[in-house]
């Protein structure tokens, strides 16, 4: 299986900074990577596809980058509704035996 | 606007069944994968089964292989998980997914999931 790290496990940041969460996979994966937001009590809610393609409706302050191994997702200014829970995901073994990181609480300082 | 509502949540012994319920609205539900992802109390997020546009391919998480059974009915535009022999670490809330593909792919849209507690 391939193993999904997500570093910091959490962080805090104020309101306005410039916040960055990486993900690396334990094989290359190419750019079959995707970054999804969690709020407390909520389902998980799609942000970014394919490591940098924005989904529909996300705010353009969510980006990602990377491919192969390693990859980045930058919230340009920080905002209130930001702080949730962060998971990166690999599609590259679909259908089957996808894997999600440990997650990133993004907390307020 | 795609819905996805889980149902079938309850409290059940180890070594017991249940089936949950996933209804599915606001897209051509026969035309895209479906899955489920469930989240132990506390924990991450952990991908458990996916099912082809026409249920002809399923596949599953080692930890529920032999175990869960993944259906669909695409007449009632439903998702369903059959889960037997249940044990403790099953507990968790269940998530649906619509994927982004018919044979594959991640998940686009969730529920908000239904919650299975295996308790003595």
């Amino acid at each position: 299986d391939i193993q999904m790290t997500q570093s910091p496990s959490s962080l805090s940041a104020s309101v306005g900074d410039r916040v960055t969460i990486t993900c690396r996979a334990s094989q290359s994966i190419n750019n079959y990577l995707n970054w999804y937001q969690q709020k407390p009590g909520k389902a998980p809610k799609l942000l970014i596809y394919d490591a940098s393609s924005l989904q529909s409706g996300v705010p353009s302050r969510f980006s990602g980058s990377g491919s192969g191994t390693d990859f980045t997702l930058t919230i340009s200014s920080l905002q209130p509704q930001d702080f949730a829970i962060y998971y990166c995901q690999q599609s590259y073994t679909t259908p089957q035996l996808l894997t999600f990181g440990g997650g990133t609480k993004v907390e307020i300082k | 606007e795609v819905q996805l509502v889980e149902s079938g949540g309850v409290v059940v012994q180890p070594g017991g069944s249940l089936r949950l319920s996933c209804a599915a609205s606001g897209f051509a539900f026969d035309d895209y994968a479906m899955h489920w992802v469930r989240q132990g109390p506390g924990k991450g997020l952990e991908w458990v089964s996916l099912i082809s546009w026409d249920g002809g391919s399923t596949y599953y998480a080692d930890s529920v292989k032999s175990r869960f059974t993944i259906s669909r009915d695409n007449n009632k535009n439903y998702l369903y998980l059959q889960m037997n022999s249940l044990r403790a670490e099953d507990t968790a809330l269940y998530f649906c997914a619509k994927s982004n593909g018919r044979f594959g792919g991640y998940e686009e849209y969730w529920g908000q999931g239904t919650l299975v507690t295996v308790s003595s």
